[in-house]
């Protein structure tokens, strides 16, 4: 599976928009970019997933360059109930493997007021 | 997004002891189901991959006896810890894949084997 790389932390005021970065430069044309973000002691919650194109959903947006190497999360909004650990994972699409997610440490996001 | 359940929340045991945890899709069918573990200040690390009405697939260094999984319906998955220990204790969590895309997680399961 591709690896992934993400900054350790990063700080956001409230309001402004958070954008989180990813490395995935060892990507395969069928594997997809997942982020997922845990809030302390909970299970991590489903945010948006892309394989090409640009995607958007009611939480946030997803760009992906277009030699796929790297991706950015956008909160628009950021609140502090975004506060959590971000997660960018690289999921194969197909194979004894499909499915499987591989965590990474993942970017501690700390929203201030 | 799609829900998820784990009983128990948290558990607490006596060392020897066997614990069961279920994990349970409430608002679609799973034909397969993930569980992870996470130690403090850790990520996920992933155990097993269980698929209904078949063996479940464990990672590799994950002792299959010890982490005993069924998945006997489209809509459970267990997860037996057998003979636990202090060294046991963890954040167990389960997700399930909706469609061939995308997995929703439970809320965990807090163990502490005394």
């Amino acid at each position: 599976d591709a690896k992934t790389t993400q900054p350790t932390s990063m700080d956001c005021a409230e309001g402004r928009a958070a954008n989180l970065p990813c490395n995935h430069s060892t990507i395969s044309g069928n594997e997809y970019v997942y982020w997922y973000r845990q809030i302390h002691s909970q299970g991590p919650q489903y945010i948006i997933h892309g394989l090409k194109n640009n995607e958007t959903n009611e939480m946030a947006s997803l760009i992906i360059t277009e030699d796929r190497k790297s991706s950015t999360l956008i909160l628009p909004h950021a609140t502090l109930r975004d506060t959590a650990v971000y997660y960018c994972i690289v999921r194969v699409g197909r194979g004894s493997t499909l499915g499987r997610l591989y965590f990474g440490r993942g970017t501690q996001l700390t929203v201030w007021p | 997004g799609a829900v998820v359940s784990q009983h128990p929340s948290r558990v607490i045991c006596k060392s020897g002891t066997s614990v069961k945890i279920e994990c349970r899709s409430l608002d679609f069918q799973a034909t397969t189901m993930f569980w992870y573990r996470q130690f403090p200040k850790q990520s996920l690390m992933l155990m097993a991959t269980s698929n209904e009405g078949s063996k479940a697939t464990y990672e590799q260094g994950v002792e299959k006896d010890k982490f005993l999984i069924n998945h006997a319906s489209l809509t459970l998955s267990t997860l037996t810890v057998t003979s636990a220990h202090p060294e046991d204790s963890s954040f167990y969590i389960c997700s399930a894949r909706r469609g061939v895309k995308t997995q929703y997680f439970g809320p965990g399961t807090r163990l502490l084997v005394l």
